[in-house]
């Protein structure tokens, strides 16, 4: 069974920094793109991230480029994403989401149950 | 960046009856359309990619169809599972989401 656990949200104050994690099991890792997106409360889904499964390629949604950094480490089964300078925009549910497989811009198929990141002073 | 624009907002459906959810993209995303659906406090499940095909384990009541800048959500007969937000997202272009249509028991 596929599994996808976030874990490293919380409170952080604007300018703050935070590190996500998604650790992943039931399937093998390293062959699939990974991806980061999140939802802010009450409100829609907003894709972030992408990553491929040898981190040969790497995306960004305009609104986090150049302040959050995703990565993976196939040996682990493990899915990162580094959040620096965050904001009060960037409050929301981030999901952890497997891409159906490893071509460029291919949808998500499991998601995790998400972790709650809150930008507030 | 590619606008996905859903309708409705909401639906309102008797159980058993027909429900047809439409998205619609500010330019041509061929076939590269997903739908999926999200009930409170759960993340998204993916229902369709590919336009038209089902994803793993997706009953046969759910049907996507289109191309371009048109597409549908069917849902052939609705059972009480069904009653949750859906949204569409193109992947042609980076990914976008559609703002989400919420289905409704009448």
């Amino acid at each position: 069974e596929v599994q996808l656990v976030e874990s490293g949200g919380g409170l952080v104050k604007p300018g703050g920094s935070l590190r996500l994690s998604c650790a992943a099991s039931g399937f093998t890792f390293s062959s699939y793109s990974m991806n980061w997106v999140r939802q802010a409360p009450g409100k829609g889904l907003e894709w972030v991230s992408s990553i491929s499964s040898s981190s040969s390629y790497i995306y960004y949604a305009d609104s986090v480029k150049g302040r959050f950094t995703i990565s993976r480490d196939n040996a682990k089964n493990s899915l990162y994403l580094q959040m620096n300078s965050l904001r009060a925009e960037d409050t929301a549910v981030y999901y952890c989401a497997r891409a159906i497989g490893d071509t460029a811009m291919v949808p998500p198929d499991y998601w995790g149950q998400g972790t709650l990141v809150t930008v507030s002073s | 960046e590619i606008v996905m624009t859903q309708s409705p907002a909401t639906l309102s459906v008797s159980p058993g009856e027909r429900a047809t959810l439409s998205c619609r993209a500010s330019q041509s995303v061929s076939s590269n359309l997903a739908w999926y659906q999200q009930k409170p406090g759960q993340a998204p499940r993916l229902l369709i990619y590919g336009a038209s095909t089902r994803a793993t384990g997706i009953p046969a009541r759910f049907s996507g169809s289109g191309s371009g800048t048109e597409f549908t959500l069917t849902i052939s007969s609705l059972q009480s599972e069904d009653f949750a937000v859906y949204y569409c997202q193109q992947y042609n272009n980076w990914y976008t989401f559609g703002q989400g249509t919420k289905l409704e028991i009448k």
